[in-house]
């Protein structure tokens, strides 16, 4: 069975560093790309970046390139979102997500991580 | 950039009702269009991916149709479950972008 399983809720404060985490099992981690995806409190979805985690290959959505920093190691099957220095505006539930691609080329989000809520407030 | 734009941003509908969200792009993107289900407090759940291939385990109520850039998911009768908001997501752009509409909410009339 896929699974994406993310780290818990963190509380940070401005200034702050963090790294969240994403562990994938089930399938070969190193052959799908993997997504993150934010949602800041009542909005909608954001598409922030990908990782290839079999070469560290990595494109950022032109909106979070510089803000954040997206790694992945394969020798534990994990992927990371990491930021470093947080601000009041990083508070938000962020996913990860393996993408999948049809035969077609079309490529998509199949399987989600639960999510990690990430509170920044002094 | 590829802008994704939805209507309506909210419905309110019956169980049994058939509803269909129109999602467009600002430019064409193929069939490269998915369609996803949000709960409240819940990940999204792919239902459509390649404009109208239907993910495996989705019921068959749910479709997706067109290409170019106006595309939609229909509902063919709505069940209490799928009280949700859902989100249209392109996967066009090159270098790779997946880029997402602002989401459809369906509430119960």
């Amino acid at each position: 069975e896929v699974q994406l399983v993310q780290s818990g809720a963190e509380v940070k404060k401005p200034g702050e560093s963090l790294k969240i985490s994403c562990k994938g099992s089930g399938y070969s981690f190193t052959s799908y790309w993997i997504g993150w995806v934010r949602q800041m409190p009542g909005k909608g979805l954001e598409w922030m970046g990908i990782i290839y985690p079999g070469d560290s290959d990595t494109r950022y959505s032109p909106s979070f390139q510089g803000q954040v920093t997206i790694s992945a190691d394969k020798s534990i099957s994990t992927a990371y979102l990491q930021w470093s220095s947080l601000k009041a505006s990083d508070t938000a539930m962020y996913y990860c997500a393996r993408v999948a691609a049809a035969g077609t080329g079309a490529n998509y989000f199949d399987y989600w991580g639960q999510g990690t809520l990430v509170t920044v407030s002094s | 950039d590829i802008q994704m734009t939805q209507s309506p941003s909210s419905l309110s509908a019956s169980v049994g009702d058939r509803v269909t969200i129109t999602c467009r792009a600002s430019q064409s993107i193929s069939s490269y269009l998915n369609w996803y289900q949000q709960k409240p407090g819940k990940a999204p759940k792919l239902l459509i991916y390649a404009a109208s291939s239907l993910q495996s385990g989705v019921p068959s109520r749910f479709s997706g149709s067109g290409s170019g850039t106006d595309f939609t998911l229909t509902i063919s009768s709505l069940q209490p479950e799928d009280f949700a908001t859902y989100y249209c997501q392109q996967s066009y752009s090159t270098p790779p972008g997946f880029t997402f509409g602002p989401g459809t909410k369906v509430d119960i009339k």
